[in-house]
């Protein structure tokens, strides 16, 4: 299965700044997914980068508050902007690979754990 | 709309013993069902699914059972290890063949704790 770096695991940042999360993966890959989760929380999907074209956002996400870029196949940058306490989360990269049977299972990063404050 | 419950937060369980998680949905479109396991600064690694097909998959010392019609799920743990501690994320998808183009439904965790 895939390896995936993210940079970085922690940090602590001050209300109304952006911080930009970084992920690394040691294979090409069309498709990258962001998720995130708060404290307490289920996993939730942000959205999806793909290589060469816009992100594709769900419900409740907006790409000013959260622009992602996908310059090449295996790296991908998403940007928490204007930060408030309520986007204190651990933000998740993941990439689909093939699991039991052949159907593909989502593999993730370790996350990057943000705290605003 | 939580489509996915986990309702039970936490679970203590002895060395040797089975451990049983427990999951309902309420969207019947789902037919892709996955377990995670998540450590302490990790991401989640997968651990074992089922497609809607099957009523049962097991891998080693761990079994999956999907009640289609209850529209529930569990995962059993036998025997159950000091290293199985862990937060159990149940998790669907409306994708037979898969996670549906990475859009999972994830619910709340299980926090598994085995002792010695």
């Amino acid at each position: 299965s895939a390896v995936i770096s993210q940079k970085p695991s922690r940090d602590i940042c001050q209300r109304g700044t952006s911080l930009t999360i970084q992920c690394q993966v040691d294979s090409q890959v069309t498709m990258m997914f962001w998720y995130r989760q708060q404290p307490g929380q289920s996993l939730t999907l942000i959205a999806t980068a793909n290589q060469g074209s816009e992100a594709t956002y769900e419900s409740g996400f907006v790409i000013d508050k959260f622009p992602i870029s996908r310059p090449n196949l295996t790296f991908s940058t998403l940007t928490v902007s204007n930060m408030s306490p309520e986007d204190s989360s651990i933000y998740l990269c993941s990439v689909e690979t093939t699991g039991m049977g052949g159907a593909n299972v989502l593999t993730f990063g370790a996350g990057s754990r943000l705290t605003v404050l | 709309d939580q489509q996915v419950k986990q309702n039970s937060p936490s679970l203590s369980v002895q060395e040797g013993r089975i451990s049983i998680l427990n999951c309902d949905y309420t969207n019947s479109m789902f037919d892709y069902f996955l377990w995670y396991k998540k450590y302490p600064a990790e991401g989640p690694t997968f651990l074992i699914s089922i497609s809607s097909i099957k009523d049962k998959n097991e891998d080693g010392r761990f079994t999956v059972f999907l009640n289609k019609s209850a529209k529930h799920l569990s995962l059993h743990i036998v025997p159950s290890q000091p290293g199985d501690s862990a937060v159990y994320f149940c998790a669907a998808s409306a994708n037979a063949g898969g996670t549906s183009y990475g859009k999972l439904t994830f619910g709340q965790g299980t926090i598994l704790t085995v002792h010695p």
